[in-house]
């Protein structure tokens, strides 16, 4: 089946530094990817959709200057939280769709990410 | 808008069956989808459902859409200590570029 990594699985970081998490999709190439949000018992929120190759489109009340999404192949999405705060902890996942079969989402193993 | 509820908690005994329901509100969903999230982990894509379906069977897993009501529900036979975790009922939004997610349903399996 369709396998995504994301790296790194768990990171700690101080306040006010940058993070970035990467997302691939292993076996198969991505036209789309997806980054999520996850707090503690809580659903997933989409953040942001992002396309090979041009601007992520990111949802309403998500900045776009603090999480940084660049898409620069067809394999690789990065995440990046700028100026991280405490509040920016949390469970981020990416998924990635595989074009042309049935538009399913596959999803990677997460990144926990705790700012001090 | 778009939304998708589920119950949050269901306990049952090892080798009974379970039953995670769902709801939806976007008529147009033309997939529907049942993730299963174990704990510190992503998301595991267990089945879906095209909705001009009324039910899909995979091994232990049954799916059943009730189009008219906007209701899905996750059937899992024969429920192991293994199946413990969250399970998440997801439609895909009305644009169709991204799901929207239930706040997931906590199954909880004992011997």
């Amino acid at each position: 089946g369709a396998v995504v990594s994301q790296h790194p699985s768990r990171v700690i970081c101080k306040s006010g530094t940058s993070v970035k998490i990467e997302c691939r999709s292993l076996d198969f190439q991505a036209t789309t990817m997806f980054w999520y949000r996850q707090f503690p018992k809580q659903s997933l929120m989409l953040m942001a959709t992002s396309n090979e190759g041009s601007k992520a489109t990111y949802e309403q009340g998500v900045e776009k200057d603090k999480f940084l999404i660049n898409h620069a192949s067809l394999t690789l999405s990065t995440l990046t939280v700028t100026s991280a705060h405490p509040e920016d902890s949390s469970f981020y996942i990416c998924s990635a769709q595989v074009s042309l079969e049935r538009d399913t989402q596959y999803f990677g193993p997460g990144t926990r990410l705790t700012v001090l | 808008g778009e939304d998708v509820e589920q119950s949050l908690f269901l306990s049952v005994r090892e080798g009974d069956s379970s039953v995670i329901n769902c709801t939806y509100t976007d008529s147009s969903s033309t997939y529907l989808y049942w993730y299963k999230q174990e704990p510190g982990a992503g998301l595991q894509l267990l089945t879906y459902i095209f909705s001009n379906m009324d039910m899909k069977q995979d091994q232990r897993l049954t799916v059943l859409l009730n189009k008219k009501d906007k209701h899905l529900s996750l059937r899992i036979a024969d429920t192991q200590t293994g199946d413990s975790a969250i399970y998440f009922c997801a439609e895909r939004n009305q644009a169709g570029t991204a799901l929207i997610f239930g706040k997931g349903t906590t199954l909880s399996v004992s011997s």
